[in-house]
């Protein structure tokens, strides 16, 4: 059972431009969501995170967006540079549980 | 300071063998996890240790696999007669206490059975 999917495998976007990616969730107990970026041969590193009493967190470039009603939430990272080409990780978890994760996107920034 | 360390980074065995892996946890960090990444997959998590209390186990695949710690510093994840199935990246992450979400992850172990 899947609860938290990440439906695009993949994304290309130029340099410049929005990247948006996208994370469905199942459980409505998770209040706790994050997204880790991830580069060959290293370890998932955190990126940003929000709570289920927001509905938008913001840190620089990057903006997560939750949607409760809908079970969703996105990654935007505005604007894209080649440097975030990576693959990314959205996280669920009830808090203070382990976290659940999906099966990742990988994006590509074109420069 | 120093981050989550693991070792080996590459593990080559075969089919049949034990091996063993390491993970040295962020200093002062109380709760450890260990996750398993099957190519082309997502993070699959195996087990979670925190402080003293029981551990979670609910992720670990069969009873060829185990995990020990020892207090709040390394942990070991032991997989027994080992299947090529069990080929992926094994990834330990740590975290300050409970409720404490952000997990530090290490770079991983790259187990590949022949």
């Amino acid at each position: 059972d899947q609860q938290v999917k990440q439906n695009s495998p993949s994304l290309s976007v130029q340099e410049g431009r929005i990247s948006i990616l996208n994370c469905d969730y199942t459980n409505s107990m998770f209040d706790y969501f994050l997204w880790y970026k991830k580069y060959p041969a290293e370890g998932p590193t955190f990126l940003i995170s929000i709570s289920s009493i927001k509905d938008k967190n913001e840190d620089g470039r990057f903006t997560v967006f939750l949607n409760k009603s809908a079970k969703h939430l996105s990654l935007h990272i505005v604007p894209s540079q080649p440097g975030d080409s990576a693959v990314y990780f959205c996280a669920a978890s009830v808090r203070g549980n382990k976290l659940v994760f999906g099966a990742g996107t990988i994006l590509r920034v074109k420069s | 300071g120093a981050g989550v360390s693991q070792s080996p980074s590459n593990k080559v065995t075969e089919k049949g063998k034990d091996v063993e892996l390491r993970c040295d946890p962020i200093s002062g960090h109380t709760a450890l996890y260990w996750y398993r990444q099957r190519l082309g997959q997502g993070l699959e998590f195996l087990i979670y240790f925190q402080g003293n209390s029981a551990p979670d186990k609910s992720g670990l695949p069969s009873d060829r696999f185990s995990a020990e710690r020892t207090g709040e510093s390394v942990s070991t994840l032991t997989i027994q007669r080992t299947q090529q199935e069990d080929s992926a990246v094994y990834l330990c992450a740590s975290s300050r206490e409970r409720g404490a979400d952000t997990q530090y992850f290490g770079p991983g172990t790259r187990l590949t059975v022949l």
